[in-house]
């Protein structure tokens, strides 16, 4: 166990429809990060937050948007979602800077976009 | 700009043999590497990184890893591999003078055979 916990495990929606993700990072970590992981595109950064501040953006489409709160946990937003919208969103914690510190990642939200 | 490769989607090796996964990678500054593990239906763990100092570096699970500099490359390698170790690798970079998010590569799916 990671100590990073992620909500829904699960998601099927249709296209269309906005969901949000959500992240609790483990107890201590400053730094949150959001992937998405397909089988076409394999793992994608898409954000990072550093204690409730945005730090760096990957390949976010301008339909996603993320944030992370005074607590520390973050959500994912994703609106007028497509087929191809469908992938594993993984959060991922770590305690500072990308480049030195390891990163722990949650179990992962699957979404199902019909 | 800072890119990984691994050349091999997918690498077979028998139980109780050497395994090998490879990684290339291309970064302006130093190199910061690391090496991570997906389990089926499981976020990615972290096994070892390469921030500076002896080019052999020790992780998880008996893995080690090789930063050589000239052959610009961190290759993932285990004495005596298990049927347990079966799994998805990532190798990832980044560097202080890039945009402060980690690159993963496309990973390599080790297969360990009885």
């Amino acid at each position: 166990d990671s100590g990073v916990t992620q909500t829904p495990k699960h998601l099927i929606t249709a296209t269309g429809q906005r969901v949000t993700l959500r992240c609790s990072p483990r107890s201590g970590d400053l730094s949150v990060y959001w992937y998405q992981q397909s089988l076409d595109q394999g793992l994608q950064f898409l954000i990072q937050y550093y204690n409730g501040e945005e730090r760096a953006k990957g390949n976010i489409l301008e339909r996603f948007s993320a944030q992370q709160f005074p607590d520390l946990h973050s959500e994912l937003n994703l609106s007028s979602l497509e087929l191809g919208d469908s992938a594993l969103y993984f959060c991922a914690s770590s305690a500072g800077r990308a480049d030195v510190y390891e990163q722990y990642f949650g179990p992962g939200t699957r979404l199902t976009v019909t | 700009a800072q890119s990984v490769a691994q050349p091999e989607d997918q690498v077979n090796v028998a139980e109780g043999n050497p395994l090998t996964v490879k990684c290339t990678y291309s970064v302006s500054g130093n190199p910061y590497l690391f090496w991570y593990v997906q389990y089926p239906n499981r976020g990615l763990q972290f096994l070892l990184k390469y921030i500076t100092g002896d080019n052999l570096v020790k992780g998880s699970y008996g893995f080690e890893a090789e930063f050589n500099k000239s052959q610009t490359s961190f290759h993932l390698k285990k004495p005596s591999a298990l049927v347990s170790d079966s799994a998805l690798y990532f190798c990832a970079v980044s560097s202080l003078t890039g945009a402060n998010n980690l690159f993963f590569g496309t990973g390599t799916r080790l297969t360990v055979i009885p």
